[in-house]
């Protein structure tokens, strides 16, 4: 089967940098998405990766590693508005352009 | 430019009843998927349409129906409901030809509870 897996927590302080993880186990994989989630809101697109590396969109960054079945999502000059849920979510070969969303990490920033 | 509209944002049904959800995609996009979230989980796909036609599914039973419209709007059906299907049921648009590079564009919900 596939899976995502990401870490369940993390807190940080307002200004600084937090990397949240995603390891995937599966058989064929496309490419990875990053999406944020507001308490009861819609998730938002981020960002995508096709290919291995790292992709910057302002404040986000996000890195992929397909030999080690790894990304990471990286949030610089953190808000107090980035405090939110952060999914990975992969694109699988075969699969169409269905998402394969992973556990999901809650990020919390405090001042 | 509206996103994607999702209708009603809540509603309560008893167990046994059917339930049909209401989605309008972000205007241009023609393509829509399900996806149904529980409670501090990731969302799970439930299935996709495009051109009036479901291309893939989900893990779920044929308790979950759908349709597409031809102005590319989508409505999900769930006969049946089980206490088990309350979640929060999320609907998102794309570009065949944009996705997954552009992201899809998901609406706000709803949230069903049965009871």
């Amino acid at each position: 089967g596939q899976s995502l897996e990401q870490p369940s927590e993390v807190t940080a302080v307002e200004g600084a940098i937090v990397q949240i993880n995603c390891t995937y186990q599966t058989s064929g994989f496309y490419g990875l998405s990053w999406y944020q989630q507001h308490d009861g809101g819609a998730p938002t697109f981020l960002s995508y990766n096709a290919l291995d590396g790292l992709e910057e969109t302002g404040r986000f960054s996000s890195f992929l590693s397909r030999s080690d079945s790894y990304g990471y999502l990286l949030l610089q000059e953190l808000q107090m508005k980035d405090s939110a849920s952060y999914f990975c979510a992969g694109i699988l070969t075969g699969g169409g352009n269905k998402l394969t969303f992973g556990t999901g990490t809650q990020l919390k920033v405090e001042l | 430019d509206a996103g994607v509209t999702q209708s009603p944002t809540h509603l309560i049904k008893t167990r046994g009843q059917q339930v049909t959800l209401r989605c309008s995609p972000k205007s241009g996009h023609d393509t829509v998927s399900w996806y149904q979230q529980a409670l501090g989980q990731g969302p799970q796909f439930i299935f996709q349409y495009y051109e009036e036609e479901e291309r893939q599914r989900g893990n779920f039973p044929d308790r979950f129906s759908g349709h597409q419209f031809p102005n590319y709007s989508s409505e999900l059906n769930v006969n049946a409901l089980l206490l088990g299907d309350s979640a929060l049921y999320l609907c998102a648009s794309s570009l065949e030809k944009g996705a997954p590079n552009y992201g899809y564009t998901f609406g706000s919900g709803t949230r069903l509870t049965v009871v």
